[in-house]
């Protein structure tokens, strides 16, 4: 089975702070994906790197920066956190072509 | 920029079909057609894609209409675990993004 590991469910954190979050997937895939989600406005996508050290954004990378120094490996970096940065966050994995791509099962951060 | 269109939610009785309708009508020829779903408070689930093809597997089929501008999935036998919202994506085959639209929420009733 297919496994997008996300390092945390719940996180608190306090505005200011630098935020880390991490997803590992076990596929090999080339490409992974950070999304918020948040009521009302369905899941948007942050940024997505397609290659080790490649990234593009998606549509709201405003207040986040990304790193994917390994494969399997991908971090969102939320540099000084805001209120408005509260949101359910998924990390999804994928290969090249017209393949699935695996969701994890998201971190809903809180910034307080 | 979504390009699907989907209900808003549809109820559907335990043990019958579920068929969740989905608007593509912008589609292009090499994009292709995928569903998930999300049950609350967890991460989307893959269920199936196709191209042009009607496609089945293990959880559902997709039936694409002939000029692609439509899809259905089927869920053959409900059951209350299919209660989710299902999210139509309409995926090109270089790229890789998925976008998620607002999606159908599908209540699967006793």
């Amino acid at each position: 089975d297919v496994k997008v590991t996300q390092s945390s469910r719940y996180l608190v954190k306090r505005t200011g702070e630098k935020v880390f979050l991490e997803c590992v997937q076990d596929m090999d895939h080339e490409n992974m994906f950070w999304y918020r989600q948040d009521p009302g406005l369905g899941l948007r996508l942050i940024y997505f790197s397609y290659d080790v050290k490649m990234k593009e954004k998606g549509d709201i990378p405003e207040g986040y920066s990304v790193s994917r120094e390994k494969k399997e490996r991908f971090s969102l970096i939320l540099e000084s956190a805001s209120t408005n940065q509260t949101s359910m966050y998924l990390c999804a994995s994928g290969g090249q072509g017209h393949t699935e791509a695996f969701f994890g099962q998201g971190t809903r951060l809180t910034v307080v | 920029d979504a390009k699907t269109t989907q209900p808003t939610s549809m109820d559907c009785a335990e043990g019958r079909a579920a068929n969740l309708p989905c608007n593509h009508s912008t589609i292009s020829g090499n994009e292709y057609v995928y569903w998930y779903r999300q049950i609350h408070s967890q991460g989307p689930q893959y269920i199936i894609h196709g191209l042009k093809n009607n496609e089945t597997n293990e959880m559902a089929s997709l039936i694409i209409t002939e000029d692609r501008k439509s899809s259905t999935l089927i869920l053959p036998h409900a059951t209350l675990r299919d209660t989710a919202v299902y999210y139509c994506i309409v995926r090109e085959y270089n790229f890789n993004k998925f976008y998620f639209g607002s999606g159908t929420k599908l209540n699967v009733k006793p």
